[in-house]
């Protein structure tokens, strides 16, 4: 079984703090993914890396970076949080010849 | 325009009954098609993929029409376990671009 953990359930965080939410997976999975999900919005990507080091943008990527040090970990970096960064967000993974996506338990943060 | 739509809901069904999701996507190029389902303040996780010919898993059943970029699925005989939020979702290819669909809530009542 995958298994994609998130390093908190729910956080709240003030404008203008640094916030790294990290995910761990333990499947030896290439391609891991952070989006963000919003009420009416669906999930968005923020970005993605398909190997160590390696990272691309997803559709908002603005106001956040990534980073992959070791194949198992995926951390999204928050510089300075902001009240519209408050939102559910999501981890997941893929690897070999499926395209199922794994997903994190999510984190919820809040930004005030 | 949205590059996967679908059915806003939510549908609101008695027990028993059949109900159909539609989803439709822009990307002519795109390669695989997936159902996911989502509880309540949980993650996403795979319902099913979605091939050319159809497919059938127990009383769920998905569809693509490649020609008009529209994907459904049918879910008979329904169950209170079924009431969820249903993705759909679709990619290019290569297992990296995927594209969600806002979902559609199902609530299914006794």
């Amino acid at each position: 079984d995958v298994k994609v953990t998130q390093s908190s359930r729910y956080l709240v965080k003030r404008t203008g703090e640094k916030v790294f939410l990290e995910c761990v997976q333990d499947m030896d999975h290439e391609n891991m993914f952070w989006y963000r999900q919003d009420p009416g919005l669906g999930l968005r990507l923020i970005y993605f890396s398909y190997d160590v080091k390696m990272k691309e943008k997803g559709d908002i990527p603005e106001g956040y970076s990534v980073s992959r040090e070791k194949k198992e970990r995926f951390s999204l970096i928050l510089e300075s949080a902001s009240t519209n960064q408050t939102s559910m967000y999501l981890c997941a993974t893929t690897g070999g010849i499926s395209y199922e996506q794994y997903f994190g338990p999510g984190t919820r943060l809040t930004v005030t | 325009r949205k590059e996967v739509e679908q059915d806003p809901g939510p549908f609101n069904v008695p027990e028993g009954a059949t109900v159909a999701f539609n989803c439709t996507y822009s990307n002519s190029a795109s390669q695989s098609f997936f159902w996911y389902r989502q509880d309540c303040r949980k993650e996403p996780k795979l319902l099913m993929s979605v091939y050319s010919s159809g497919n059938e898993d127990g009383r769920f059943t998905a569809q693509l029409n490649r020609a008009s970029q529209y994907i459904s699925l049918l879910i008979r005989d329904s169950k209170l376990s079924d009431s969820a939020t249903y993705l759909c979702v679709v990619t290019g290819g290569g297992g990296q671009n995927f594209v969600f669909g806002p979902g559609t809530r199902l609530s299914v009542l006794p």
